[in-house]
């Protein structure tokens, strides 16, 4: 049990374009969604919490307004990449968990390649 | 999130116990300390969790120190699938988990 999905696994686009990210808790209700980047050779880095039905919180350093996070349902939360330049090219990853202290479930990452 | 200290790396060899330290001295009386591994390309995968007892799963044991300032993970009998980056996490309540650099596992066959 446990299974978090996340689509697309790979995207390429042109830079300007914005790109939609969707992470999927398949088997449980997440009360809490997060979502993370990851640059090669580096470890992951939190972007932003978010709560079902609420405004995410973000970390320090991250525009929302370039990453906009919908948390619209217990199984659902999106991630916007808006007008992505090359810079935005990453690895980011989404996890949910059910509860707090409940461990968090990764999804496989979604592969965000700006041309 | 509680600072995690963990080795850049270890090696072992196939079918061998291993033991992954982490020093977590900052640890506070609520946060639960989470181990995750991840393989290339792919999202980190959930190992084991715990807060004060020791734990077991089908994966791996977690030895958690009686002051809470170090754990140790335990794969019994590693094998080459194990190779993966481990990391070791001190969090809770409502913040996501923070990661360190974690430790590469690298598997001898």
């Amino acid at each position: 049990g446990a299974v978090v999905s996340q689509h697309p696994s790979w995207v390429i686009c042109k830079s300007g374009t914005s790109v939609k990210i969707e992470c999927r808790s398949l088997d449980f209700q997440a009360t809490t969604m997060f979502w993370y980047r990851q640059f090669p050779k580096q470890s992951l880095m939190l972007m932003a919490t978010s709560n079902e039905g609420s405004k995410a919180t973000y970390e320090q350093g991250v525009e929302k307004d370039k990453f906009l996070i919908n948390h619209a349902s217990l199984t659902l939360s999106t991630l916007t990449v808006t007008s992505a330049h090359p810079e935005d090219s990453s690895f980011y990853i989404c996890s949910a968990r059910k509860g707090v202290d409940q461990p968090q479930h990764f999804g496989d990452g979604t592969r965000l390649s700006i041309l | 999130d509680a600072k995690t200290t963990q080795p850049n790396s270890m090696e072992s060899n196939e079918e061998e116990p291993v033991h992954l330290p982490c020093n977590h001295s900052t640890i506070s009386g609520t946060d639960y300390i989470h181990w995750y591994r991840q393989l290339p390309s792919q999202g980190p995968e959930y190992v084991i969790h715990g807060l004060t007892s020791n734990v077991n799963n089908r994966m791996a044991s977690l030895a958690i120190a009686e002051d809470r300032k170090s754990s140790t993970l335990i794969l019994h009998r590693a094998t080459l699938r194990d190779a993966a980056v481990y990391y070791c996490l001190g969090g809770g309540g409502a913040d996501g988990l923070t990661f360190g650099k974690g430790t590469h596992l690298i598997i001898q066959p």
